[in-house]
Protein backbone atom coordinates (compact mmCIF):
# COMPACT_ATOMS: atom_id res chain seq x y z
CA UNK A 1 0.00 0.00 0.00
CA UNK A 2 2.05 3.13 -1.47
CA UNK A 3 1.54 6.22 0.33
CA UNK A 4 3.58 9.28 1.58
CA UNK A 5 5.11 8.90 5.45
CA UNK A 6 5.18 12.33 7.55
CA UNK A 7 6.66 12.22 10.65
CA UNK A 8 6.42 13.75 13.51
CA UNK A 9 2.25 13.47 13.21
CA UNK A 10 2.43 15.82 15.99
CA UNK A 11 4.91 18.52 17.93
CA UNK A 12 4.55 20.93 20.54
CA UNK A 13 8.12 22.80 20.61
CA UNK A 14 8.84 26.33 22.37
CA UNK A 15 9.38 29.33 20.26
CA UNK A 16 13.22 29.71 19.54
CA UNK A 17 13.57 25.51 18.84
CA UNK A 18 14.63 24.39 15.86
CA UNK A 19 12.09 21.73 13.80
CA UNK A 20 12.75 19.26 11.49
CA UNK A 21 9.93 17.51 9.73
CA UNK A 22 10.80 14.83 7.31
CA UNK A 23 9.01 13.33 4.68
CA UNK A 24 9.24 9.97 2.31
CA UNK A 25 7.70 10.07 -0.94
CA UNK A 26 6.10 7.39 -2.58
CA UNK A 27 8.64 4.80 -4.23
CA UNK A 28 8.90 6.24 -7.70
CA UNK A 29 7.81 9.53 -7.84
CA UNK A 30 10.15 12.03 -8.61
CA UNK A 31 8.04 15.22 -7.67
CA UNK A 32 7.46 16.22 -4.06
CA UNK A 33 6.02 19.27 -2.36
CA UNK A 34 5.54 20.70 0.55
CA UNK A 35 2.55 22.55 1.89
CA UNK A 36 1.09 24.51 5.35
CA UNK A 37 -2.12 24.53 6.34
CA UNK A 38 -4.06 27.25 8.75
CA UNK A 39 -7.56 28.23 9.44
CA UNK A 40 -6.74 31.22 8.16
CA UNK A 41 -4.39 30.64 5.26
CA UNK A 42 -5.90 27.39 3.88
CA UNK A 43 -3.16 25.46 1.97
CA UNK A 44 -0.15 27.36 0.90
CA UNK A 45 2.37 25.60 -1.21
CA UNK A 46 6.06 26.44 0.36
CA UNK A 47 8.04 25.09 -1.84
CA UNK A 48 8.12 21.93 -4.32
CA UNK A 49 11.05 19.82 -6.08
CA UNK A 50 11.48 17.82 -9.29
CA UNK A 51 13.94 14.77 -9.24
CA UNK A 52 15.47 16.25 -5.69
CA UNK A 53 16.15 20.13 -7.19
CA UNK A 54 14.56 22.22 -5.79
CA UNK A 55 12.11 24.23 -8.56
CA UNK A 56 9.68 26.91 -6.75
CA UNK A 57 10.51 27.41 -2.80
CA UNK A 58 8.92 31.37 -3.07
CA UNK A 59 6.07 30.25 -0.67
CA UNK A 60 8.84 29.99 2.06
CA UNK A 61 9.83 32.42 4.80
CA UNK A 62 13.42 32.16 3.73
CA UNK A 63 14.79 33.53 6.96
CA UNK A 64 13.76 30.91 8.84
CA UNK A 65 12.62 27.99 6.83
CA UNK A 66 14.58 25.45 4.33
CA UNK A 67 13.29 22.64 2.53
CA UNK A 68 16.05 19.74 1.04
CA UNK A 69 16.12 16.37 -0.42
CA UNK A 70 19.30 14.71 1.03
CA UNK A 71 18.31 11.67 -1.15
CA UNK A 72 15.10 10.19 -3.39
CA UNK A 73 13.72 8.74 -0.45
CA UNK A 74 13.65 12.04 2.26
CA UNK A 75 12.38 15.28 2.07
CA UNK A 76 12.83 18.05 4.68
CA UNK A 77 11.43 20.91 6.06
CA UNK A 78 13.71 23.02 8.68
CA UNK A 79 12.51 25.78 10.82
CA UNK A 80 14.88 27.16 12.29
CA UNK A 81 14.17 29.13 15.34
CA UNK A 82 10.58 28.58 15.48
CA UNK A 83 7.91 30.85 16.07
CA UNK A 84 4.08 31.16 17.74
CA UNK A 85 3.15 32.22 13.73
CA UNK A 86 4.75 28.82 12.47
CA UNK A 87 1.77 27.23 14.18
CA UNK A 88 0.40 24.68 11.78
CA UNK A 89 -0.53 21.37 10.07
CA UNK A 90 2.60 20.66 7.21
CA UNK A 91 1.82 18.12 4.68
CA UNK A 92 4.39 16.30 2.21
CA UNK A 93 2.34 15.41 -1.08
CA UNK A 94 4.40 13.94 -3.68
CA UNK A 95 3.57 12.82 -7.74
CA UNK A 96 4.88 11.33 -10.52
CA UNK A 97 5.39 14.37 -13.14
CA UNK A 98 6.26 13.87 -16.33
CA UNK A 99 7.92 17.08 -18.80
CA UNK A 100 6.05 20.35 -17.56
CA UNK A 101 2.14 19.84 -19.52
CA UNK A 102 2.00 15.87 -18.43
CA UNK A 103 0.70 16.21 -14.78
CA UNK A 104 -0.95 13.77 -12.41
CA UNK A 105 -2.38 14.23 -8.85
CA UNK A 106 -0.89 14.74 -5.96
CA UNK A 107 -1.07 11.85 -2.82
CA UNK A 108 -0.67 13.53 0.89
CA UNK A 109 0.53 12.59 3.75
CA UNK A 110 -1.57 12.71 6.98
CA UNK A 111 0.53 15.78 7.82
CA UNK A 112 2.72 17.10 10.82
CA UNK A 113 0.59 19.21 12.92
CA UNK A 114 3.06 21.53 14.68
CA UNK A 115 2.32 23.89 17.79
CA UNK A 116 5.28 26.45 19.08
CA UNK A 117 4.23 28.01 22.30
CA UNK B 1 -8.55 17.48 15.04
CA UNK B 2 -10.27 20.31 12.44
CA UNK B 3 -8.21 20.63 9.09
CA UNK B 4 -9.62 23.95 7.86
CA UNK B 5 -11.54 26.32 10.36
CA UNK B 6 -13.92 28.85 10.89
CA UNK B 7 -14.12 30.84 8.00
CA UNK B 8 -15.10 28.11 5.10
CA UNK B 9 -18.11 28.42 3.17
CA UNK B 10 -20.69 25.36 4.02
CA UNK B 11 -23.20 23.73 2.47
CA UNK B 12 -25.25 21.57 3.74
CA UNK B 13 -27.34 18.35 1.82
CA UNK B 14 -30.09 16.50 2.54
CA UNK B 15 -28.72 12.82 2.35
CA UNK B 16 -29.85 11.44 -1.13
CA UNK B 17 -29.74 14.83 -2.46
CA UNK B 18 -27.01 16.03 -5.54
CA UNK B 19 -24.58 18.30 -4.22
CA UNK B 20 -22.69 20.96 -6.10
CA UNK B 21 -19.56 22.58 -4.95
CA UNK B 22 -18.17 25.66 -7.07
CA UNK B 23 -14.66 27.15 -7.15
CA UNK B 24 -13.17 29.57 -9.03
CA UNK B 25 -9.31 30.00 -10.37
CA UNK B 26 -8.12 32.94 -11.53
CA UNK B 27 -5.42 31.86 -13.70
CA UNK B 28 -6.26 31.82 -17.08
CA UNK B 29 -2.86 29.97 -18.23
CA UNK B 30 -3.97 27.18 -15.62
CA UNK B 31 -4.11 23.70 -17.30
CA UNK B 32 -5.40 21.49 -14.95
CA UNK B 33 -7.51 21.05 -12.40
CA UNK B 34 -8.10 18.60 -9.49
CA UNK B 35 -10.90 18.39 -6.83
CA UNK B 36 -9.76 16.92 -3.04
CA UNK B 37 -11.43 15.68 -0.27
CA UNK B 38 -10.05 16.44 2.95
CA UNK B 39 -11.49 14.97 6.17
CA UNK B 40 -10.79 16.24 9.68
CA UNK B 41 -7.39 15.22 10.63
CA UNK B 42 -6.35 13.69 7.61
CA UNK B 43 -4.54 15.09 4.58
CA UNK B 44 -6.22 15.66 1.17
CA UNK B 45 -7.44 12.80 -1.11
CA UNK B 46 -7.83 12.72 -4.90
CA UNK B 47 -11.22 12.58 -5.99
CA UNK B 48 -11.43 13.58 -9.65
CA UNK B 49 -9.23 15.55 -12.08
CA UNK B 50 -10.09 17.49 -15.40
CA UNK B 51 -7.25 18.82 -18.12
CA UNK B 52 -8.38 22.39 -19.80
CA UNK B 53 -9.07 21.01 -23.10
CA UNK B 54 -11.79 19.06 -21.63
CA UNK B 55 -15.41 20.93 -20.21
CA UNK B 56 -16.63 17.79 -18.32
CA UNK B 57 -15.60 14.19 -16.42
CA UNK B 58 -16.85 11.64 -14.82
CA UNK B 59 -16.48 9.45 -12.35
CA UNK B 60 -18.03 7.29 -9.85
CA UNK B 61 -20.67 9.38 -8.20
CA UNK B 62 -18.78 12.65 -9.19
CA UNK B 63 -18.62 14.73 -12.33
CA UNK B 64 -16.64 17.78 -12.54
CA UNK B 65 -17.10 20.58 -14.88
CA UNK B 66 -14.79 22.72 -16.42
CA UNK B 67 -16.23 26.34 -17.90
CA UNK B 68 -12.69 28.40 -19.02
CA UNK B 69 -14.90 31.32 -20.00
CA UNK B 70 -15.81 32.28 -16.89
CA UNK B 71 -13.13 30.31 -14.94
CA UNK B 72 -14.88 28.47 -12.95
CA UNK B 73 -14.99 24.74 -11.57
CA UNK B 74 -17.71 22.48 -10.00
CA UNK B 75 -18.25 19.23 -8.56
CA UNK B 76 -21.50 16.96 -8.64
CA UNK B 77 -21.42 15.01 -6.08
CA UNK B 78 -24.72 12.45 -6.62
CA UNK B 79 -26.80 10.63 -4.28
CA UNK B 80 -25.02 12.54 -1.00
CA UNK B 81 -23.72 10.41 1.73
CA UNK B 82 -22.85 10.85 5.25
CA UNK B 83 -19.35 9.87 4.26
CA UNK B 84 -19.02 12.64 2.36
CA UNK B 85 -19.12 14.89 4.59
CA UNK B 86 -15.61 16.54 4.30
CA UNK B 87 -14.10 19.70 3.14
CA UNK B 88 -13.70 20.01 -0.34
CA UNK B 89 -10.85 21.75 -2.41
CA UNK B 90 -10.08 22.52 -5.79
CA UNK B 91 -6.37 23.05 -7.18
CA UNK B 92 -5.36 24.59 -10.67
CA UNK B 93 -1.82 23.80 -11.82
CA UNK B 94 -0.19 26.53 -13.66
CA UNK B 95 0.81 25.55 -16.90
CA UNK B 96 4.35 24.96 -18.03
CA UNK B 97 4.74 24.19 -13.86
CA UNK B 98 4.36 21.85 -11.91
CA UNK B 99 3.07 24.17 -9.06
CA UNK B 100 -0.21 23.19 -7.81
CA UNK B 101 -2.23 26.32 -5.92
CA UNK B 102 -5.19 25.60 -4.07
CA UNK B 103 -8.58 27.53 -3.26
CA UNK B 104 -10.14 27.99 -0.11
CA UNK B 105 -12.36 25.12 0.41
CA UNK B 106 -15.97 24.24 1.07
CA UNK B 107 -17.49 21.78 3.93
CA UNK B 108 -20.05 19.78 3.11
CA UNK B 109 -22.47 18.70 5.87
CA UNK B 110 -24.49 16.46 4.88
CA UNK B 111 -27.74 15.60 6.52
CA UNK B 112 -29.76 12.59 7.94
Amino acid sequence: DARVTQTPRDKVTEMGQEVTMRCQPILGHNTVFWYRQTMMQGLELLAYFRNRAPLDDSGMPKDRFSAEMPDATLATLKIQPSEPRDSAVYFCASGSMGLAGVTGELFFGEGSRLTVL
Amino acid sequence: GESVGLHLPTLSVQEGDNSIINCAYSNSASDYFIWYKQESGKGPQFIIDIRSNMDKRQGQRVTVLLNKTVKHLSLQIAATQPGDSAVYFCAEKTSGTYKYIFGTGTRLKVLA
